[in-house]
């Protein structure tokens, strides 16, 4: 019920295509959903995050799509960059009485490779 | 404005002993939450406080403990530790319903 599917596990991308990266959760009652960009020997940095009443957010070149229904989101890197290689993870948590969104529960990683 | 510090960003212990490693959030942040990352296990959730008050807890055993201060820096303590311990712990920082920070973490060996 808590968990987070993410494939895939690595994605290799040339320069100026398009990285994508989905995932899937089972408790419906996930109301969160941030996507982390992790470079190593870092702590992941947020990137862009959703919330369900919204099929779509874009920040830049990054793209969140939500499908309620399917219980799936998946984020999009357009034009992508050698310096977007890192590890990217996607999370879910529910906002329990309006307090706080700290306990994620997080997929278990793509490492993107952009090649220049 | 500063983001999340942890300290020691490295360690070494031995098991059997104990370990307390310290988070500092950012400043009017009130929750602080902690996290195990391993390449084999992930990103796994350990326990979140709030205002001094422990609010979640993840499926770890008793051995892995923490509290927060009044200034809500936070510290956790791993007792009797096994080589299964070592890890990179990350502690994340936010406002009430707001998004986490995250911070570099403290990478953990065990031998």
């Amino acid at each position: 019920q808590q968990q987070v599917k993410q494939s895939p596990q690595s994605l290799i991308v040339q320069k100026g295509g398009i990285s994508i990266i989905n995932c899937a959760y089972e408790n419906t009652a996930f109301d969160y959903f941030p996507w982390y960009q992790q470079f190593p020997g870092k702590g992941p940095a947020l990137l862009i995050a959703i919330r369900p009443d919204v099929s779509e957010k874009k920040e830049g070149r990054f793209t969140i799509s939500f499908n309620k229904s399917a219980k799936q989101f998946s984020l999009h890197i357009m034009d992508s960059q050698p310096g977007d290689s890192a590890t990217y993870f996607c999370a879910a948590s529910l906002n329990a009485g309006g307090t706080s969104y700290g306990k994620l529960t997080f997929g278990q990683g793509t490492i993107l490779t952009v090649h220049p | 404005k500063a983001g999340v510090t942890q300290t020691p960003r490295y360690l070494i212990k031995t098991r059997g002993q104990q370990v307390t490693l310290s988070c500092s959030p950012i400043s009017g942040h009130r929750s602080v939450s902690w996290y195990q990352q391993t390449p084999g296990q992930g990103l796994q959730f350990l326990f979140e406080y709030f205002s001094e008050t422990q609010r979640n807890k993840g499926n770890f055993p008793g051995r892995f403990s923490g509290r927060q201060f009044s200034n809500s820096r936070s510290e956790m303590n791993v007792s009797t530790l096994e080589l299964g311990d070592s890890a990179l712990y990350l502690c994340a920082s936010g406002r009430q319903g707001s998004v986490q920070y995250f911070g570099p973490g403290t990478r953990l060996l065990v031998l």
